[in-house]
């Protein structure tokens, strides 16, 4: 059974850094792109980037690039999320999911980020 | 970069009506490369429905995906009442995927 069990929740400050996690199990972690979704308060669906974790090969949405890190470690079956400098307008739930071709088929629990000072 | 427009915002309607939802694409989208998502309250998506309109495991048959180009429709045969969420369609090419925002389905 496919499982992405992502990290908990986290309250941080603007100009924080942070880094969240998901581990996948019940299927080929290295040879499948994982991703994640971004879900502000009340909103849509928001494509973030994807990560291959076999040669950590990573595509990022025009709209977020720059702003987020996306990382994989092969050996623990683990994609993570990266911010380096939070802001208030981070806040939101984010889900990390398996992208099997053109389908996003198995998502995470979400971690909800929230920043405030 | 395709922008999907998704109508209406908000459909209103009762238990055992018939649903039908738009997903419209700024440019030409492959069928293979179109899917639907079901989100409830409080949970993450589900992947209901990929290329256009092949059914994901575990999905009832009142579901159905069908559309070419740029014009795609989600169809719900029959309301129960845990239809009642919201949907989204999702797009993939160039090695980027791009979602609409989102039709909410609500009980009339």
């Amino acid at each position: 059974e496919v499982q992405l069990e992502q990290s908990g929740a986290e309250v941080k400050k603007p100009g924080e850094s942070l880094k969240i996690s998901c581990k996948g199990s019940g299927y080929r972690f290295t040879t499948n792109w994982i991703g994640w979704v971004r879900q502000m308060p009340g909103k849509g669906l928001e494509w973030m980037g994807i990560i291959y974790p076999s040669d950590s090969d990573t595509r990022y949405s025009p709209s977020l690039q720059g702003q987020v890190t996306i990382s994989a470690d092969k050996s623990i079956n683990t994609a993570y999320l990266q911010w380096s400098s939070l802001k208030a307008s981070d806040t939101a739930m984010y889900y990390c999911a398996r992208h099997y071709g053109a389908k996003i088929d198995y998502w995470g629990q979400g971690t909800l980020v929230t920043v405030s000072s | 970069e395709i922008v999907l427009t998704q109508s209406p915002g908000t459909l209103s309607l009762s238990p055992g009506e018939r649903a039908t939802l738009s997903c419209r694409a700024s440019q030409s989208v492959s069928s293979s490369y179109l899917a639907w998502y079901q989100q409830r309250p409080g949970q993450a998506p589900r992947l209901l429905i990929y290329g256009a309109s092949s059914r994901a495991t575990g999905i009832p048959d009142r579901f159905s995906g069908s559309g070419s180009g740029t014009d795609f429709t989600l169809t719900i045969s029959r309301l129960e009442p845990e239809d009642f969420a919201v949907y989204y369609c999702q797009q993939y090419g160039s090695s980027l995927y791009s979602f609409g925002q989102g039709t909410k389905l609500e009980i009339k």
